[in-house]
């Protein structure tokens, strides 16, 4: 199973982009890129799901480069109610339904 | 569409004690998941079941064992309490298992459990 890394915590400011970056360098052909948010006391919500190139939906983007080593989950105009910690998971349907979590990046929105 | 539930929100026994916890799942999921978050970590897979049968375990001792009823609620039952099992434990449920890309899971609020 592909491991992951991404950085333990991030600052930002209302209004600003925000981009968290992840790094795994052994994902396999059949690996899908997943990111979830968690807020405190809370259980971690989906955000989206990409395999390659470029991946929208109404709360974010995420961008994969041809490579596939690493993954970038963009944040646009974030407000105080985005921080939250974001975590990154590689992985595919035949693991076993198994979500591997790493430690995640704490974001810290600023107002 | 009611979401993922857990009960009970707070729980606190003492070592050696037994504990179950108790998920119902999304309207409409047939699989159920169940993490333990240890404080500032991120969740850790226990294990999945999918139609009452346990269908892939992370590396948890044996203790740790559960149940899918067939309205697809489920328990997670932990025996002989430990003081490191001090933790969030998420249950989460998806529709079906390995259903093409990583199978997106649908957490409840979690139980926070306690071990004096």
């Amino acid at each position: 199973l592909a491991k992951t890394t991404q950085p333990i915590s991030m600052d930002s400011y209302e209004g600003q982009e925000v981009n968290i970056t992840c790094s795994h360098n052994n994902i396999a052909t059949n690996d899908y890129i997943t990111w979830y948010q968690q807020f405190p006391s809370q259980g971690p919500r989906f955000i989206i799901q990409g395999y390659k190139t470029k991946v929208t939906n109404e709360v974010a983007s995420l961008f994969i480069p041809a490579d596939r080593k690493s993954s970038t989950l963009s944040l646009p105009r974030v407000s105080l109610s985005d921080t939250a910690v974001y975590y990154c998971l590689v992985g595919a349907h035949n693991q076993g339904g198994k979500l591997i979590f790493g430690q995640g990046t704490e974001l810290s929105v600023k107002p | 569409e009611t979401g993922v539930t857990q009960s009970p929100t707070h729980l606190i026994k003492t070592r050696g004690q037994q504990v179950t916890l108790r998920c119902s799942s999304q309207s409409g999921h047939n699989t159920v998941s169940w993490y333990q978050q240890a404080l500032g970590q991120g969740p850790q897979f226990i294990f999945q079941y999918y139609r009452e049968e346990e269908n892939g375990r992370g590396n948890f001792p044996p203790r740790f064992s559960g149940l899918q009823f067939p309205n697809y609620s489920s328990e997670l039952n932990v025996n002989a309490l430990e003081l490191d099992d001090s933790a969030l434990y998420l249950c989460a449920s998806s529709l079906v298992p390995g259903q093409g890309a990583l199978d997106t899971q649908y957490f409840g609020p979690g139980t926070r459990l306690t071990v004096l």
